[in-house]
């Protein structure tokens, strides 16, 4: 079946730093890849995706590249901010069979402190 | 639009009791989605719909679990008799899916916080 395996977290930051988290995927086929971002107390929202294999996805300074040959989706940002402080999700979802459901990672919480 | 709505936003309520849930979708959103988020097993998918009909109640934990969806604003999910390892946030999610091999973003919630005592 597919699954996602990320980095446990909290990941713990000073403002500015250089963050990476790490997303592992496991599916047959060609899944489509995604990071969602949950703020406390809140749903959570779409941050970035990539639906290819050597696709970048990227937003508001986040980017990730879908590796196929590592199975791979890791995400990266140059210089985190405070308000970056959320827990993150790396997940996949299999549309070129049509499945609508994401098989999601079990998160990671990022802390960024001034 | 106002996004996906669920209420109740946070529900306590003891052993035994029944539990519903409620979610109303983007407006136009063909696929709605029910997923629970614990600390020890993260989210999980429950149940979806398209077009209000089931498609993959896979998820759903055991028998006391119940989800509907009667027209294509509202949908239901209900635990009855409720336990305390019921505990844990749902969500609801929605999607206006283009094709297959196309994605759009899913759209989710606040959740509900259910804490059974």
């Amino acid at each position: 079946g597919n699954s996602v395996t990320q980095m446990e977290g909290p990941v713990t930051l000073s403002e500015e730093a250089f963050l990476t988290i790490n997303c592992t995927y496991t599916a047959t086929g060609y899944p489509s890849l995604f990071w969602y971002v949950q703020y406390p107390g809140e749903g959570l929202q779409l941050l970035l995706k990539a639906t290819k294999a050597d696709d970048k996805g990227s937003n508001k300074g986040f980017e990730a590249t879908y590796r196929k040959e590592t199975t791979s989706f890791h995400l990266e940002k140059g210089s985190v901010q405070v308000s970056d402080s959320a827990v993150y999700f790396c997940a996949l979802s299999r549309v070129d069979t049509g499945r609508r459901a994401l098989t999601f990672g079990s998160g990671t919480r990022l802390q960024v402190q001034p | 639009d106002a996004g996906v709505i669920q209420s109740p936003r946070h529900e306590v309520t003891e052993m035994g009791q029944e539990v519903t849930l409620r979610c109303k979708p983007i407006s136009g959103h063909d696929y709605l989605f029910w997923y629970r988020q614990t600390m020890m097993r993260g989210l999980e998918l429950l149940i979806y719909f398209n077009n209000n009909v089931p498609i993959d109640d896979s998820g759903m934990p055991e028998d006391r679990f119940s989800a509907k969806m009667p027209n294509a604003s509202f949908s239901t999910l209900k635990i009855q008799p409720s336990e305390p390892r019921d505990s844990a946030v749902y969500f609801c999610a929605s999607i206006n899916y283009p094709g297959t091999g196309l994605y759009n973003e899913q759209f989710f919630g606040p959740g509900t916080r259910l804490t059974v005592l």
